[in-house]
């Protein structure tokens, strides 16, 4: 079974533009999350969808938004970038056929803005 | 309040065990987690307890769970070189059992 697949790996953004990253579940797993990881901040939360719909969301500005596509792929964009974006983006997804709340994470995105 | 506190940094011996603490703020936590990231890699479950037990026991790893001190512990017994790595506890609300809020991790350093 394939794991989380993140896309791109590496990317490298100016000031101002705006990013877009991929995101594709373990093979039915139907919940997917989103996190930000930096040295200072450690993983933050920014996002979870279930079934194209979000269900939770962390305490991000309006920059950051996401979406989930039919099946369950999902997408997050930061517009307007800045310099504090910089860090890993991590995502997660989750069967939620046990009820344990187990998320496997993909290797991540890792951001840089200039 | 949501907030998962953890040390920074870890140094132990090889072959000693490695106590990781944790402190959380949610009484109403239903799953606490330990969540192992290696270099360049994802984060990966280790173990987790869930909220109306005190200790979970898995080979190596013992979880002690002190939900009045809201006290999360992950020992590791016989700690190797392999077990270098960021550590993370993580809990999930009773509320919003999908959104799983992660500690600042503890970077585990092993001496020879």
């Amino acid at each position: 079974k394939a794991g989380v697949t993140q896309t791109p790996r590496y990317l490298i953004k100016t000031r101002g533009q705006q990013v877009t990253l991929s995101c594709s579940p373990i093979s039915g797993h139907r919940s997917v999350s989103w996190y930000q990881q930096t040295p200072g901040q450690g993983l933050q939360f920014l996002f979870e969808y279930f079934s194209e719909t979000q269900r939770n969301k962390g305490n991000f500005p309006g920059r950051f938004s996401g979406r989930q596509f039919s099946n369950s792929r999902s997408e997050m964009n930061v517009s307007t970038l800045e310099l504090g974006d910089s860090a890993l983006y991590l995502c997660a997804s989750n069967g939620d056929s046990t009820n344990t709340g187990e998320l496997f994470f993909g290797e991540g995105s890792r951001l840089t803005v200039l | 309040g949501e907030d998962v506190e953890q040390s920074l940094f870890l140094s132990v011996r090889e072959g000693d065990s490695s106590v990781i603490n944790c402190t959380y703020t949610d009484s109403s936590s239903t799953y606490l987690y330990w969540y192992k990231q290696e270099p360049g890699a994802g984060l990966q479950l280790l173990t987790y307890i869930f909220s109306n037990m005190d200790m979970k026991q898995d080979q190596r790893l013992t979880v002690l769970l002190n939900k009045k001190d809201k006290h999360l512990s992950l020992r590791i017994a016989d700690t190797q070189t392999g077990d270098s790595a960021i550590y993370f506890c993580a809990e999930s609300m009773l509320s919003s059992a999908s959104k799983i809020i992660f500690g600042s991790g503890t970077r585990l350093s092993i001496r020879p």
